[in-house]
């Protein structure tokens, strides 16, 4: 079990739908982290929230919205995605600047 | 057609012998390095982190070595068990953006029983 908890667990989508992935943790961290994996590959970072306001975007498509509707909850909005964005999505929160991410389990996304 | 990148650099050790996962990073900016183990169907969980005011950095049976000059990291797990078998990844933090913390490319290691 994590500290950082991910619902659903898997989500199978179709092209036109919207759905949304949700994230709580209860460490009282002050950022919150969406990443993007890809078998057999390394987490990418999407975006970042730092005291519930949005400091990274690394150049995701509008497709994904993020939400972080208070300092325990991060959301992705997830509208018209394609195939290729099927992905395992993991949050991650941390304490402060220089600390280790602590991470969910992920949500497995399959778009077809 | 794509076949860069399809497959993780593996280390295969025997059960007892000591493991040594090798990594390079990209920025000399960076001022802080994380080793996180993933296992099949979860998330990334820390194992060990140092900040580049050290260049070694020990925990229970992990041992973190950090080679500024050539921007090399590296862990060492003594006595590698079979519940060790995971892929490995370094991350680094940006000195610049405190948040950033992007992830190198993994190495995936089999514990022989």
């Amino acid at each position: 079990d994590t500290e950082v908890t991910q619902t659903p667990k898997h989500l199978v989508m179709g092209m036109t739908n919207k759905k949304s992935l949700k994230c709580e943790q209860h460490m009282g961290h002050r950022a919150m982290y969406w990443y993007k994996q890809k078998a057999k590959k390394p987490p990418e970072l999407m975006f970042v929230y730092s005291y519930e306001k949005l400091s990274i975007n690394e150049s995701v498509p509008s497709r994904f919205s993020p939400e972080c509707p208070n300092s325990s909850l991060l959301n992705l909005h997830l509208h018209a995605l394609q195939p290729e964005d099927s992905a395992l999505y993991l949050c991650a929160s941390s304490q402060e600047e220089e600390s280790p991410l602590h991470f969910g389990n992920g949500t497995r996304l399959t778009v077809t | 057609g794509e076949s860069v990148g399809l497959h993780l650099p593996t280390l295969s050790v025997q059960e007892g012998d000591n493991s040594i996962i090798n990594c390079a990073y990209s920025n000399s900016a960076s001022d802080y390095f994380i080793w996180y183990k993933q296992e099949s169907g979860k998330g990334p969980q820390f194992i060990i982190d140092i900040r580049s005011n050290m260049d070694k950095r020990q925990g229970q049976r992990v041992t973190v070595l950090l080679n500024k000059t050539v921007k090399h990291l590296s862990l060492q797990i003594a006595a590698t068990q079979p519940g060790d078998s995971a892929v490995y990844f370094c991350a680094e933090n940006l000195q610049t953006s405190y948040d950033k913390v992007i992830f190198g490319p993994g190495t995936s290691l089999s514990v022989i029983p």
